[in-house]
């Protein structure tokens, strides 16, 4: 069974600070998708990464594939309030049927 | 472009119960997909459609959660009795075709369930 590990669950932090979640599995993806959820919504897509080693910014938001394409992370600089989400990994089954897994997620709260 | 539509946002139900959610995806794709977020997890799947025809239903309770998609656009999911447990928020993402590193899910606001 494929698995996506994000650490850390729970992240409460002051705004302008830096952090960094990460997404681990022992299984290698062909790609993987970062989701941010704000409460009462449904995930939105942030970014896919696609090759190993693969880096990509959005903003403030740095988004890295590992080298072996059995991790990721993202890393947000300076954060603000309006950050605060629940941030997902996920990454398609090995089955090639399009089925998404997800990790259980990292609940970011960012204090003003 | 509108985006995938759930109803209801809302939904509480003593157990035992039965209920039924709907979900109009986005127009012209061809997979749909129901997951189940418990509060403070990630999502799980528990059925992918394409077009019409089930793909993948294997974390599906089949004993009491059934779906369809009869003309290969809305969907409908049915839990017959609920549980305690089924408390989670249901939602349906759709995309423009399947496979590995296709396209990214677009993702309806959910309904949350409440059993009581």
């Amino acid at each position: 069974t494929q698995l996506l590990e994000q650490s850390p669950q729970f992240l409460s932090i002051q705004e302008g600070e830096n952090l960094t979640v990460y997404c681990n599995s022992s299984s290698v993806f062909s790609s993987l998708q970062w989701y941010r959820q704000e409460p009462g919504e449904g995930p939105v897509l942030l970014v896919t990464v696609v090759t190993g080693g693969e880096v990509k910014k959005l903003k403030r938001l740095t988004f890295q594939f590992g080298d072996a394409r059995k991790d990721s992370s993202l890393h947000i600089t300076a954060a603000q309030p309006g950050d605060t989400g629940l941030y997902l990994c996920a990454g398609y089954g090995s089955s090639n049927t399009g089925k998404l897994i997800f990790g259980q997620g990292t609940t970011l709260q960012v204090k003003p | 472009e509108a985006g995938v539509a759930q109803s209801p946002r809302y939904k509480i139900i003593e157990k035992r119960q039965s209920v039924a959610f709907w979900c109009n995806p986005i127009s012209g794709h061809a997979t749909l997909y129901w997951y189940q977020q418990i509060l403070g997890q990630g999502p799980k799947l528990l059925i992918q459609f394409q077009n019409n025809g089930v793909v993948d239903d294997s974390q599906l309770p089949k004993d009491r959660f059934s779906a369809e998609r009869l003309k290969g656009v809305d969907s409908t999911l049915k839990i017959q009795p609920a549980k305690l447990e089924d408390s989670a928020v249901y939602l349906c993402a759709s995309s423009l075709g399947s496979g590995q590193g296709a396209h990214g899910y677009t993702f309806g606001s959910g309904t949350r369930l409440t059993v009581v």
